[in-house]
């Protein structure tokens, strides 16, 4: 089985400040992971996507993260917030078959 | 554009109403998805469709009826809506399962009173 958790459910930072925003997964094999992003009354976008090519994987405006097997986890960072990053943010791991297996959320807050 | 999108965006209706989410996209991606996202359980897995007329149950198919007739629609049915099923829907679609990407609709907001 596998499962996904995300360690903070909020986290707050001022504009310009870094952002991490940490996810662990279990998995019985290889997983792809994903990051997404929801702003309100919107559906979730893709950040970025691991797939087991490069461990650090470049997203979508700015973010990157990095893929750690022997620590299980797939942390979401980026170098300065911006106050239109503030939304909340998932990440979901993804094994043999259909299914996606998603993380509880971070809802990421940035302070002017 | 291409895309997915849902209709309608925001529904109210009565418990023991039949109501139709509707779902379309234009990418001819081969899964689609239908999600509920609820506060406290994240988003569940309804049900989902590898291709035309193959349809299979997720993790919360009780209560709903999916269809696929046509590669690019999967309209979601609530037979008789219940007040737990008031929830935000999401459809989501992939070229492939698994190793690939889901991109998903802007959600439907169904109220059932």
């Amino acid at each position: 089985a596998q499962s996904v958790t995300q360690l903070d459910s909020h986290v707050s930072v001022s504009e310009g400040t870094p952002v991490l925003l940490r996810c662990n997964y279990s998995s019985s094999y290889s997983p792809s992971l994903f990051w997404y992003v929801q702003h309100p009354n919107k559906g979730l976008q893709l950040l970025l996507k691991y797939t087991s090519a490069a461990t650090l994987v470049k997203g979508i405006n700015g973010f990157e993260a990095e893929f750690k097997k022997s620590e299980t986890s797939f942390h979401l960072t980026k170098p300065s917030a911006h106050m239109s990053d503030a939304a909340e943010y998932f990440c979901v791991v993804s094994q043999a078959g259909n299914m996606l297996t998603f993380g509880g959320g971070t809802r990421l807050m940035v302070k002017p | 554009d291409a895309g997915i999108t849902q209709s309608p965006r925001y529904k109210i209706t009565e418990t023991g109403r039949q109501v139709t989410l509707m779902c379309h996209q234009t990418w001819s991606h081969s899964y689609m998805f239908w999600y509920r996202q609820d506060l406290g359980h994240g988003l569940r897995l309804i049900y989902y469709s590898a291709a035309a007329d193959i349809t299979d149950k997720g993790e919360v198919p009780d209560g709903y009826v999916v269809s696929r007739s046509k590669t690019e629609n999967f309209p979601l049915t609530l037979e008789s809506a219940t007040r737990s099923q008031t929830s935000v829907y999401f459809c989501a679609s992939s070229e492939l399962a698994g190793k690939q990407p889901q991109h998903f609709g802007d959600g439907t907001r169904l109220s059932i009173l």
